[in-house]
């Protein structure tokens, strides 16, 4: 159990640029979701993937972010025309299933957007 | 919709001190409870959690008991040590079948030797 990854760490990016980060979650979770925390506030759903299945997005999820699963292993999420309001910690979780069951989460990527 | 609430901080504690954190929510449904906490520079873990009414969860010292009579679920510790100065985050799984988790805002505790 090497835990969640994310990458990269730090973001930093001109307004207009896109932004690609990746997580890669425990292998053998079929779970995987993206939150989005700013500071002073706790962590924001964004969306959530079972297997390779995207079955929930946020209204926060505008149609300049979209993320995939593909095969159901790492996830990837990006922002398309950053702007200055999307600066935020993204957060990637994964699981194992079941209505109780703990997320696992990644150490998040900082993205400034300047 | 579902949401969580709870005590802002900072709260600043002595060593061995009592420490409460409250944290209410509102559902529709039957969710499940959870306390995670985030240690400086590392991700958020689970702390514990309580999957239905007067269920209580324990661990490192740290409870708190699901209460649906006053929607409540407030973490407690007896004897707080400077290694539990973190952020400690209240969240909901809504159980309405979609494992969306909802987070309350985060209250950093800072315990002082």
């Amino acid at each position: 159990d090497t835990g969640v990854s994310q990458n990269p760490r730090h973001k930093i990016t001109k307004r207009g640029q896109n932004v690609t980060f990746r997580c890669d979650p425990i292998s053998e979770h079929n779970r995987l979701y993206w939150y989005r925390q700013t500071l002073g506030q706790g962590p924001e759903f964004l969306t959530y993937f079972q297997n390779e299945a995207q079955l929930e997005k946020s209204r926060l999820l505008s149609d300049r972010f979209s993320a995939e699963r593909p095969k159901g292993s790492f996830s990837t999420l990006e922002i398309q025309r950053t702007e200055q309001g999307d600066s935020a910690m993204y957060l990637c979780a994964s699981s194992l299933g079941g209505v109780d069951e703990k997320l696992f989460f990644g150490s998040g990527t900082q993205l400034s957007v300047l | 919709g579902d949401s969580v609430t709870q005590m802002e901080g900072p709260v600043t504690l002595s060593e061995e001190a009592f420490l409460t954190i409250n944290c209410t929510y509102t559902a529709t449904g039957y969710p499940s409870l959870f306390w995670y906490v985030q240690y400086p520079g590392e991700g958020l873990q689970l702390l514990l959690k309580a999957t239905k009414a007067d269920d209580k969860g324990s661990n490192k010292g740290f409870e708190a008991t699901y209460r649906k009579e006053t929607t409540s679920f407030h973490l407690e510790k007896g004897s707080v040590q400077v290694s539990d100065s973190a952020v400690y985050f209240c969240a909901l799984s809504d159980g309405g079948g979609t494992y969306k988790y909802i987070f309350g805002t985060g209250t950093r505790l800072k315990v002082l030797a």
